[in-house]
């Protein structure tokens, strides 16, 4: 158990829904990641908040969208879905620290969402 | 730019084999380098880190990686497989630099099948 918590484990929606993801990050840990996994990309960074504010960004789509909150979890929104949003979505987080402490990254199950 | 490569998408080795998978980076200076396992519908579970000093770095499970800094490769090992091992494994690395944040870069993954 990494410590990093997501809910829902499984999510199956319709094509145009939208649907939120929810990530707690271990306790301590300022940065949240977000990945995307499925087959055929591979795993792909997302997106990057610390302490609230984000952080860096990658192969992130306009219709996807998140943000962290006080208390420092995390949501990531994903909206006007398609077929081919269907993947593992994982949430990480990172502690702070000097040199590479701050990049090892802990996940969490994931999220499988389905898009029929 | 920066890359991550892991040339071997599937290798199969016997219980109690020997294993090495490969991880070669493309970067100007020297990384923060990982090594994670996925087993199928799990999230990832970091096996071992490398920072800096010593570039033989031991982990969980009885994995061990050699850092080489004249190849630009981080080879992950285990002297002795076992079935338990099956997965997929990726390289990550971490790449100074505000632009950056602190997300990782995967490798597209080696699934590891291990037969009796």
């Amino acid at each position: 158990d990494s410590g990093v918590t997501q809910t829902p484990k499984h999510l199956i929606t319709a094509t145009g829904q939208r649907v939120t993801l929810r990530c707690s990050p271990r306790s301590g840990d300022l940065s949240v990641y977000w990945y995307q996994q499925s087959l055929d990309q591979g795993l792909q960074f997302l997106i990057q908040y610390y302490n609230g504010e984000e952080r860096a960004k990658g192969n992130i789509l306009e219709r996807f969208s998140a943000q962290q909150f006080p208390d420092l979890h995390s949501e990531l929104n994903l909206s006007s879905l398609e077929l081919g949003d269907s993947a593992l979505y994982f949430c990480a987080s990172s502690p702070t620290g000097g040199s590479g402490s701050s990049y090892e990254q802990y996940f969490g199950p994931g999220t499988r969402l389905t898009v029929t | 730019a920066q890359s991550v490569t892991q040339p071997d998408i599937h290798i199969t080795v016997s219980e109690g084999a020997s294993l090495e998978l490969r991880c070669n980076y493309s970067y100007g200076a020297t990384p923060y380098l990982f090594w994670y396992v996925q087993s199928p519908g799990q999230g990832l579970q970091l096996l071992l880190k490398y920072f800096s000093g010593d570039t033989l770095v031991q982990g969980i499970k009885g994995f061990e990686a050699e850092f080489k800094r004249s190849q630009s490769s981080f080879n992950l090992r285990k002297p002795s497989v076992h079935w338990s091992d099956a997965a997929e494994y990726f390289c990550a690395v971490g790449f100074e630099g505000m632009e950056y944040g602190n997300k990782l870069v995967f490798g597209a993954g080696t699934i590891l099948r291990v037969k009796s």
